[in-house]
């Protein structure tokens, strides 16, 4: 059973370059979840999604964006990057409903460093 | 205002010794979840225990313990007769049932447990 699986795991960027870290999950989760940890720190929200076709901001969205064309897929993009993003990233999942909803399940992060 | 407090940045004691660590969260809703997160050195998170606003009951499993008091907003975990895997990062976390399963996380103990 892979759970949230993440790509790549680490990565070195230049100022100004672009990239996608990809999320996948196969427990038919409907909320989608990407934040971030910098050094210290607890995680921050990013962006988030409820379902297929929608998503919203979270706390730290800028220089951010994000898209959920399937259940299982939320790729997070960089658009140029700035050495402030260098951090790990993490995505996650959940079932979410009216009575509220799971753990969160967390891939295993990617190690972004932004030089 | 949300928000998540762990006093303790560090902690270390010594293998067998029992270890607590604080937790204090804000929240106006009265319907919320509260969470603990543990991150060994390998850096995934490993989800510990859920409990939700209306459960006061404590919980025990194996040589953890959690203590959740209402009265004092308070939801600490309590690690009996620690061993040097229990060396990790723990995060305490807040979700609520209005917000998506969106999680607000504090700062993070760091643990140390020698030998």
């Amino acid at each position: 059973n892979a759970g949230v699986t993440q790509t790549p795991k680490f990565r070195i960027l230049k100022i100004g370059q672009s990239m996608t870290l990809q999320c996948t999950q196969d427990m038919n989760h409907n909320y989608m979840y990407w934040y971030r940890q910098d050094p210290g720190m607890g995680l921050k929200l990013i962006y988030y999604s409820v379902g297929a076709g929608i998503t919203d901001k979270g706390e730290v969205p800028n220089g951010y964006n994000v898209s959920r064309s399937t259940t299982e897929d939320f790729p997070l993009r960089l658009e140029l990057a700035a050495p402030s993003q260098t951090s790990v990233y993490f995505c996650a999942s959940s079932w979410a409903g009216v009575s509220g909803s799971t753990e969160a399940f967390f891939g295993q992060g990617t190690r972004l460093t932004v030089v | 205002a949300q928000k998540v407090t762990q006093a303790q940045t560090e902690i270390s004691v010594v293998e067998k010794e029992d270890v607590t660590l604080d937790c204090v969260y804000e929240t106006r809703d009265t319907t919320y979840y509260l969470f603990w997160y543990k991150q060994p050195p390998s850096g995934e998170l490993v989800f510990l225990i859920r409990r939700n606003s209306f459960d006061e009951q404590n919980e025990i499993s194996g040589r953890y313990s959690w203590n959740f008091q209402k009265s004092t907003s308070s939801f600490n975990f309590t690690i009996t007769a620690s061993q040097v895997v229990d060396s990790a990062v723990y995060f305490c976390a807040l979700s609520f049932s209005s917000n998506t399963g969106k999680l607000i996380f504090g700062q993070g103990t760091t643990l140390q447990v020698k030998p």
